[in-house]
């Protein structure tokens, strides 16, 4: 079993869709959450970075962390075609070493 | 400020051969990680380096090595180059490479192995 789990999808959404994307996870050392997002032919780039359970917004995007339930979220409000690219939710417990999950793939249609 | 840059973008390899993957990171960071990325295991975690030395190593072969220099540039070094190695292989830079610091990836060298 993998240490981070994440639906592949693909997830396909009209736009303006509220999006919810999910990750569980089974080791009870990782303390910092993160969700990238990568389109194709480009890096990871950092969307959310949380450290404690609760909510964190950040514009149209609220990442969820409950440490109790080992599962993270992201959502994505008003989704946009922009929006369209692979998700990936990471985590560490030990600074420099991510652990990622499969990446979901979503797509948001005009 | 500049992000982190990976030469070069793209690379074609024969099997056997060795190949050097080179990464600069974000100004002011000191802690340098290289991940590959392929379709069937995402994205795995190479090594990790902070003040040209390596604080933490994935489970790859040994075939896999890197090295950081003073100015914090780092490079990566692939040997006798197996078909399996293709992937992208990315590089992320954070300030210290402690929790605290988010990494800040670029956009990766494709290698392609013949």
């Amino acid at each position: 079993q993998k240490e981070v789990e994440q639906d592949p999808g693909p997830l396909s959404v009209p736009e303006g869709a509220i999006v919810s994307l999910n990750c569980t996870y089974s080791n009870s050392a990782f303390q910092y959450f993160m969700w990238y997002r990568q389109y194709s032919r480009k890096g990871p780039e950092l969307l959310m970075y949380t450290y404690s359970s609760g909510n964190k917004e950040d514009g149209r995007f609220t990442a969820q962390v409950d440490k109790s339930s080992k599962y993270i979220s992201l959502f994505i409000r008003d989704s946009q075609p922009s929006d369209s690219a692979t998700y990936l939710c990471a985590m560490s417990a030990e600074g420099g070493k991510l652990i990622f999950g499969q990446g979901t793939t979503l797509q948001v249609k005009p | 400020k500049a992000g982190v840059t990976q030469t070069p973008r793209y690379l074609i390899k024969t099997r056997g051969q060795q190949v050097t993957l080179s990464c600069s990171p974000i100004s002011g960071h000191r802690s340098v990680s290289w991940y590959q990325q392929t379709p069937g295991q995402g994205l795995q975690f190479l090594f990790e380096y902070f003040s040209e030395t390596q604080r933490n190593k994935g489970n790859f072969p040994g075939r896999f090595s890197g090295r950081q220099f003073s100015n914090s540039r780092s490079e990566m070094n692939v040997s006798t180059l197996e078909l399996g190695d293709s992937a992208l292989y990315l590089c992320a830079s954070s300030l210290d490479g402690t929790n605290g610091s988010p990494l800040h990836f670029g956009n990766g060298t494709r290698l392609t192995v013949t």
